[in-house]
């Protein structure tokens, strides 16, 4: 039983336009929400959070919505670069620190 | 201040040798954890400890062993390697002050054949 998903293993954006990558979950008690990033060869690397009692967090180009009450995340990259080409995971947790993690979607700048 | 590293980067084992993946935090973490990374999945929880001395068995446990004896150490044991535990295998580590973020290691590339 999959908590998290990631249902596109891949995306392909143009340079300088909009990413939006996706994250759907299934257990109601989770309550922190993470994006990672991932490059080949390295292990992953936090990238911006969003607690439950929140439905937007920003930093830099990159900002998370949170919609509770369909239980989905995104993450928006604004404007796409190509060093964000990466493999991006969104993980969760229900404040015991352990965290559940998507399969991962693979994100391709097209320059 | 080297973060989270991991001994060793690769490894080639024939099934049924064993060996140990260690792992070190000089962040004065609390929580470590071991994950296995395979292709098309997000990480699995192999083992995690919550403290020196503690351990606890994740999502995937079976065919591992893990000890905590210091703090800033966390090793992996296959005591009989399978060709089912060729993988990437990642630590982390996290403590309070943390909010939840989980840092990690570069990673072991291990193939067992």
């Amino acid at each position: 039983d999959q908590q998290v998903k990631q249902n596109s293993p891949s995306l392909s954006v143009q340079e300088g336009r909009i990413s939006i990558l996706n994250c759907d979950y299934t257990n109601s008690m989770f309550d922190y929400f993470l994006w990672y990033k991932k490059y080949p060869a390295e292990g992953p690397t936090f990238l911006i959070s969003i607690s439950s009692i929140k439905d937007k967090n920003e930093d830099g180009r990159f900002t998370v919505f949170l919609n509770k009450s369909a239980k989905h995340l995104s993450l928006h990259i604004v404007p796409s670069q190509p060093g964000d080409s990466a493999v991006y995971f969104c993980a969760a947790s229900n404040s015991n620190y352990q965290l559940i993690w998507g399969a991962g979607t693979k994100l391709i700048i097209k320059p | 201040n080297a973060g989270v590293t991991q001994t060793p980067k690769f490894r080639v084992l024939k099934t049924g040798q064993s060996m140990t993946l260690l792992c070190a935090q000089d962040m004065n973490h609390e929580y470590m954890y071991w994950y296995r990374q395979d292709p098309g999945m997000g990480l699995r929880l192999i083992h995690y400890s919550v403290g020196e001395g503690t351990t606890a068995k994740g999502e995937v446990p079976d065919g591992y062993n893990v000890s905590r004896l210091k703090k800033q150490n966390f090793l992996l044991g296959l005591e009989s390697a399978a060709p089912s535990q060729t993988s990437v295998y990642f630590c982390a580590s996290t403590g309070p002050a943390s909010s939840y973020e989980q840092y990690f290691g570069p990673g072991t590339r291990l193939t067992v054949t």
